[in-house]
């Protein structure tokens, strides 16, 4: 089954220790995205890649970077994690951008010590 | 400023009736909205959408109401199974030239379904 893949599910680090998610797709789509769910709170978009073009929100800390090496991967760099960075992180993937649904990943679960 | 609310944080229903879960958005230029289910330890699974060129739309079991002028949206399910029970979330999208597909999310509301 074409699917979106996340790993690690559970990811634990130091305060300060940099650390990388991981996402993985056979949809063979152009778009994936990176959201943020804090505890109880709505998913919120961190950035989103269109095939090669990176586009950040405005309102994503500078902390957070991202990769996309090639269509099938991409990658959430966080430079040096703070407690506020303990958080639900979600790769979710579309064809396209616009009025489409978008795929999710299950998501990692990451803890900062 | 949260653009699409989702005032009800739990809903709890027998099986076999109507469920019905609540949306409201504030920004006037959304015009696609989703429903999404998510199991814990899993990701949301997209359920249904709307346009907002319609009113409903229908699959199975589910059903999406929109009211533009109310700028509120529901999501009926009938008849209501213990295995819908999850945190159901509402999303909406913006269209135009800055159109990024950005997802704006509601905070969930959870389902419980009691055999």
């Amino acid at each position: 089954d074409a699917m979106v893949i996340q790993n690690p599910r559970y990811q634990v680090t130091q305060f300060g220790k940099p650390v990388t998610l991981s996402c993985s797709q056979t949809l063979n789509h152009n778009v994936m995205y990176w959201y943020q769910q804090k505890s109880s709170q709505a998913p919120k978009l961190l950035f989103h890649y269109y095939d090669k073009d990176f586009n950040n929100e405005a309102d994503t800390p500078d902390n957070f970077q991202s990769r996309r090496p090639n269509t099938s991967f991409c990658f959430l760099d966080i430079r040096s994690p703070g407690l506020g960075d303990a958080a639900m992180y979600l790769c979710a993937t579309s064809f396209t951008r616009g009025n489409q649904p978008q795929h999710f990943g299950d998501g990692t679960r990451l803890s900062i010590l | 400023d949260q653009q699409v609310k989702q005032n009800s944080p739990s809903l709890s229903v027998q099986e076999g009736r109507i469920s019905i879960l609540n949306c409201d958005y504030t920004n006037s230029m959304f015009d696609y909205f989703l429903w999404y289910k998510k199991y814990p330890a899993e990701g949301p699974t997209f359920l249904i959408s709307i346009s907002s060129i319609k009113d409903k739309n229908e699959d199975g079991r589910f059903t999406v109401f929109l009211n533009k002028s109310a700028k509120h949206l529901s999501l009926h399910i009938v008849p209501s199974q213990p295995g819908d029970s999850a945190v159901y979330f509402c999303a909406a999208t913006e269209h135009g030239s800055s159109n990024t597909g950005k997802l704006i999310f509601g905070q969930g509301t959870t389902l419980q379904v009691k055999p």
